[in-house]
Formats: structure tokens, sequence, C-alpha cells
């Protein structure tokens, strides 16, 4: 149990264009979600805490018009990464615990991530 | 405010020798702790947890680790390392009553033949 998706796995683009992230909890509902980003050889990042129907909250430093959440059901949250240029190339992972319970008690469950390249 | 220190960013030892990977953490509330790890292109997956019950945690794949509040410690070990066990190990607390995690920055575990 417990499973997160995420999807695509991987994704080249050109620079200026804008890529859809998408994550999903298979077999729990998550009214919680989080984005993180991580550099090669380093820890993770949190850059966002996604709620269910209502606005992301950014973490400092994070630009929000860069990267549109978006949190529609228990069950789904997504990343838009607007107008990608190099600089925002990196892998991207995504983590949700089981909205039931209390949260902290409750371990994140993390997708396989998404490893961004743009051209 | 939660931080979590992880000793060491490379441990490399010998199959079957024991897998010692360090982490303190400081946190203003009893924590909640947990190690995490992470194969290559890959997300993370939950090694263990503690929550504030038995101080000594076993998790999967040999792995166990003891919480030692008096020395603010989270140190996750195995008696016999196996060559399958070569990952990115992480240690991450939260506080309670809060999602947020907060990651050490990482260890890179290498099994020798």
């Amino acid at each position: 149990g417990a499973v997160v998706s995420q999807h695509p796995s991987w994704v080249i683009c050109k620079s200026g264009t804008s890529v859809k992230i998408e994550c999903r909890s298979l077999d729990f509902q998550a009214t919680t979600m989080f984005w993180y980003r991580q550099f090669p050889k380093q820890s993770l990042m949190l850059m966002a805490t996604s709620n269910e129907g209502s606005k992301a909250t950014y973490e400092q430093g994070v630009e929000k018009d860069k990267f549109l959440i978006n949190h529609a059901s228990l069950t789904l949250s997504t990343l838009t990464v607007t107008s990608a240029h190099p600089e925002d190339s990196s892998f991207y992972i995504c983590s949700a615990a089981d909205g039931l319970q209390e949260y902290s008690n409750q371990p994140q469950h993390f997708g396989d991530g998404t490893r961004l390249s743009i051209l | 405010a939660q931080s979590v220190t992880q000793l060491g960013s490379h441990v490399s030892v010998s199959e079957g020798a024991l897998v010692l990977l360090r982490c303190n953490y400081s946190s203003s509330v009893p924590p909640y702790l947990f190690w995490y790890v992470q194969y290559p292109n890959q997300g993370l997956q939950l090694l263990l947890k503690y929550t504030s019950a038995a101080t000594l945690v076993k998790g999967i794949n040999g792995f166990e680790a003891e919480f030692k509040k008096s020395e603010t410690s989270f140190h996750l070990t195995k008696p016999s390392a196996h060559m399958s066990d070569a990952a990115e190990y992480f240690c991450a607390v939260s506080e309670k009553g809060a999602q947020k995690l907060v990651f050490g920055q990482g260890t890179r575990l290498t099994i020798n033949p």
C-alpha cells in the first residue's frame, strides 16, 4: 500500500516551453502533497506544500509564477514549470502522507521523481 | 527550528561488515525521525521511523536505528552489509503536528566486495 505515482519519469524539452508533472496517490487520499527539488548529489529541497482545494504554500525563494501547483483532488497534484530554462533542469520529487492519519506520525511516501532537462 | 546533520557524506564498508550511518537532530519539541533510502534516479523509500514509541526501531532490509535523546542522535545501523545496500541514505525530522520534513544532506553508502 501507500503508493505514489509520478509522471513523467524523464522529460527533455526546449527552453521556453512549459512542463507539467503529475503526482498521484494510488491507494490512499492525500489532502497534502509536497514538491521537492534535488540537485545532483545533494539533499531534497522542499519547494512547496500542495493543499487540496486551496493555494499551495511556497518556501522562501521559490518563484510562485515559475512553479505552478494545482491540487484539484485528494489523489492528484500537478507541478507546472512555466517557461522553463536550463537552470530549471533538476530532479523533481513529490510526496504524500495518508490524509486520514495524524500527519507527522505517518511517513511521507515518495514518487520516483521526474528528471527534467531543458535544452 | 528543526535541523538534521548527517556526519559523513560518504561511507564505505566491506560486504559483510557493520554499517553505521550517523544522524544528529535539533528540535525544540519531541521529534519524529525517519530514515529514507534513495537508489539512483528514484524517489525515496522509507526504511524506518521513530514516533515516540520504542527507542530502538527496526526497519526493512535488516536496518535499525536507536533514538538517543541525551545525544540528540538517531544513527542507522545494519550488522552485515550487502552489495544491494549501496545507495544514498537520508535522515529526516518532523515536529509533532507538522507534516513538513527537514532532511539531512545525505550519506552515500558504498559497499566494497
